[in-house]
């Protein structure tokens, strides 16, 4: 089946330490997506890459940081620089062409990560 | 940059009856995409309907419909007959359209509560 893994369901980390969130797709899709969750604010972007060894920051990119080496993943490390890390993250995917029904974004099951 | 606005935190109906939900946005961009995504408790992101701001026919996908105000910039989700399986949270996105794969940029969301 064709789909979005994220792993772990449930990550925990001390403060001070780095910790790297997985994404894996098998869509074929060239365009991934990381977005943040927390409480009462919706979802906001991270960072996205539209293609292979290229990415560009979101709207709330500081503490973080991603690489793009394979088509299927794409990484994000939450850094010790980032200052509220405690969320849910979501890692999502789509095509990056323009038509009709084109570049829906896909979602994973999302990370709940926990900083203590 | 665009913004998204949902201005309904909660929503309660009584099962079977109609609900809609409030969007308002804001951007400059002529092409744009719109869309309602669902959030159940599994907290699995999953695509209601979508709008292309370029046509002016409101989407509608089985009991989930749109009204698409383009001039207004308002773009509500009714919900018809609803269903116990439609409470969730709902969120309004925006993404610029064009080519390429920008990310989506969400309202805060709306939670739906349905009644039996």
């Amino acid at each position: 089946d064709g789909g979005i893994t994220q792993s772990p369901k449930y990550l925990f980390r001390k403060e001070g330490q780095n910790v790297t969130l997985s994404c894996e797709q098998n869509l074929n899709h060239d365009a991934m997506y990381w977005y943040r969750q927390d409480p009462g604010q919706g979802l906001r972007l991270i960072y996205y890459s539209q293609i292979v060894n290229d990415f560009q920051k979101g709207d709330i990119a500081e503490g973080y940081s991603v690489s793009r080496e394979k088509k299927e993943s794409f990484p994000l490390t939450v850094t010790s620089a980032q200052k509220n890390p405690t969320a849910f993250y979501l890692c999502a995917s789509s095509t990056s062409r323009t038509g009709e029904r084109d570049n829906e974004q896909f979602f994973g099951p999302g990370t709940r990560l926990t900083v203590l | 940059a665009q913004t998204v606005t949902q201005s309904q935190p909660e929503m309660s109906v009584q099962e079977a009856e109609t609900v809609t939900l409030s969007c308002t946005y804001d951007t400059s961009e002529s092409d744009y995409y719109l869309f309602w995504y669902k959030q159940p408790p599994s907290r699995q992101m999953i695509l209601v309907i979508r709008q292309e701001a370029y046509k002016q026919q409101n989407a509608t996908e089985n009991r989930f419909s749109v009204n698409f105000q383009k001039a207004a910039k308002s773009f509500s989700l009714k919900i018809s007959d609803s269903q116990l399986g439609d409470a969730a949270m709902y969120f309004c996105a925006y993404r610029r359209g064009g080519g390429g794969a920008d990310g989506l940029t969400f309202g805060k969301g709306t939670h739906l509560i349905i009644q039996p």
